[in-house]
């Protein structure tokens, strides 16, 4: 009963290195989210994607890409990681339509030096 | 730019007590709230999920809704130290084809004390 798995954990990057944030779920969600959580800013959304084969922008979307690489699997990428996005990352799943309630991973901690 | 706004706390409450904890938001078309709750890194588990107006009740937790007001609260009784947790408010996105995308408030630290 894993629900929805995140790797890495924590991750230490050099300003202008890149890395891919992985994500997976098996609860057979159709929907999947980034997340970004900074400090006395709540939960942000950097990308979503609606259902496989589908992604969109949400609300700081700037420096990252994603993939919906099949249902389960949906991936975060920094081409070129600075430390403005040093956070704490969220995968989170739900089903679509009316049933919007999110369900999240383990997270991951980044640091950019 | 949607807003979901929570009172900033921290709160402090005694065990026993009843911890109420606010949120408005700025979308009035905004079907579904939830409350999550987030303990020092780890994730946010959701704890409560309303949709019509009016209170849900589930164990010592209640939501209320008030969409005229715009405004979700959730109230715990008999709180516990176990609930000092970081409470999360989130709200659906109403526009166009949603798909659940959610926007969360800033958050509020509660502290049961004992």
């Amino acid at each position: 009963n894993a629900g929805v798995t995140q790797t890495p954990k924590f991750q230490v990057l050099k300003t202008g290195q890149s890395m891919t944030l992985q994500c997976a779920q098996d609860m057979n969600h159709n929907s999947m989210y980034w997340y970004r959580q900074d400090p006395g800013m709540g939960l942000r959304l950097i990308y979503y994607s609606a259902s496989e084969g589908t992604t969109d922008k949400g609300e700081v979307p700037n420096g990252y890409n994603v993939s919906r690489l099949n249902k389960r699997e949906f991936s975060l990428r920094l081409e070129s990681a600075a430390p403005s996005q040093t956070s704490v990352y969220f995968c989170a799943s739900s089903l679509q339509g009316d049933v919007t309630e999110a369900f999240f991973g383990q997270g991951t901690r980044l640091t950019v030096v | 730019q949607k807003e979901v706004e929570q009172n900033s706390g921290p709160l402090s409450v005694p065990e026993g007590a009843i911890a109420s904890l606010n949120c408005t938001y700025s979308d009035r078309g905004s079907q579904s709230f939830f409350w999550y709750r987030q303990y020092s890194g780890k994730s946010p588990e959701l704890i409560m999920s309303i949709y019509s107006n009016g209170d849900k009740e589930d164990g010592r937790f209640t939501a209320q809704l008030n969409k005229a007001s715009q405004y979700v609260s959730l109230l715990i009784r008999d709180s516990q130290p176990s609930d000092s947790a970081t409470y999360l408010c989130a709200v659906n996105d109403a526009g166009g084809t949603s798909y659940g995308k959610l926007t969360f408030g800033q958050g509020t630290i509660l502290t049961v004390h004992p």
